[in-house]
């Protein structure tokens, strides 16, 4: 499986514009670059998700390299309610065994500062 | 509507007990998934249902673990003999269809402790 690499920790200042980057080196054509976090004592919740187009929704935008070895998340006004776990995970789209589950790293530790 | 639930919120056992965990996804939600996080990592994936049949149970670590999931819809997590290292947050995971497209709604988990 293609893997990602993401920074452990950042920090941003509250209403401030974040932008976490992860890369990806080894994605393949079909892979969808897809995008989780987990607020403390919770669950992992979906963010957003893309394959090659910049994309953007009522939480974030992603923005996705040219050559889709790297994507960035961007919330645009960071709040205190954001401090969380962002998981960037890659997703193949084939149907064989292993490809319907999400696999996470460590994910980036994004801390908000008031 | 009503999220993926999951009961208990918390267990503690003693080492060797046998645990259930179960898990209620979204109505009408066909995939159901159950992951595993350790403190400071992310979850990992046990095993994945689609309909009342294990589609992918690559990710159960031995055969102590074993999960059911009669009529389709709830779905229960079974431990026996359980040890200390599967002290963790059990985590239950549901979707629309299979579709690699579909967000997978997580439940809050429920946090086994083997003593």
């Amino acid at each position: 499986d293609a893997k990602t690499t993401q920074p452990n920790s950042m920090e941003s200042n509250e209403e401030e514009p974040v932008h976490l980057p992860c890369n990806h080196s080894t994605i393949s054509g079909t892979d969808y670059i897809h995008w989780y976090r987990q607020l403390p004592s919770q669950g992992p919740e979906y963010v957003i998700h893309g394959l090659t187009s910049n994309v953007n929704n009522r939480m974030a935008s992603l923005a996705i390299a040219e050559d889709r070895k790297s994507s960035t998340l961007i919330l645009h006004r960071a709040t205190l309610r954001d401090a969380a776990v962002y998981y960037c995970i890659l997703r193949a789209v084939y149907s064989g065994a292993g490809s319907y589950q999400l696999t996470f790293g460590k994910g980036t530790k994004l801390s908000v500062i008031p | 509507g009503a999220g993926v639930s999951q009961t208990p919120s918390n267990k503690v056992t003693e080492k060797g007990k046998y645990v259930e965990l179960r898990c209620d996804p979204i109505s009408g939600h066909t995939a159901l998934y159950w992951y595993r996080q350790s403190l400071g990592q992310g979850p990992e994936f046990l095993i994945y249902f689609q309909g009342t049949g294990a589609a992918d149970d690559s990710g159960l670590p031995n055969d102590r673990f074993f999960a059911v999931r009669p009529e389709g819809s709830v779905s229960t997590l079974k431990i026996q003999r359980t040890e200390r290292g599967d002290s963790a947050v059990y985590l239950c995971a549901s979707s629309p269809n299979r579709d690699q497209y579909n967000e997978q709604f997580f439940g809050p988990g429920t946090r086994l402790t083997v003593l």
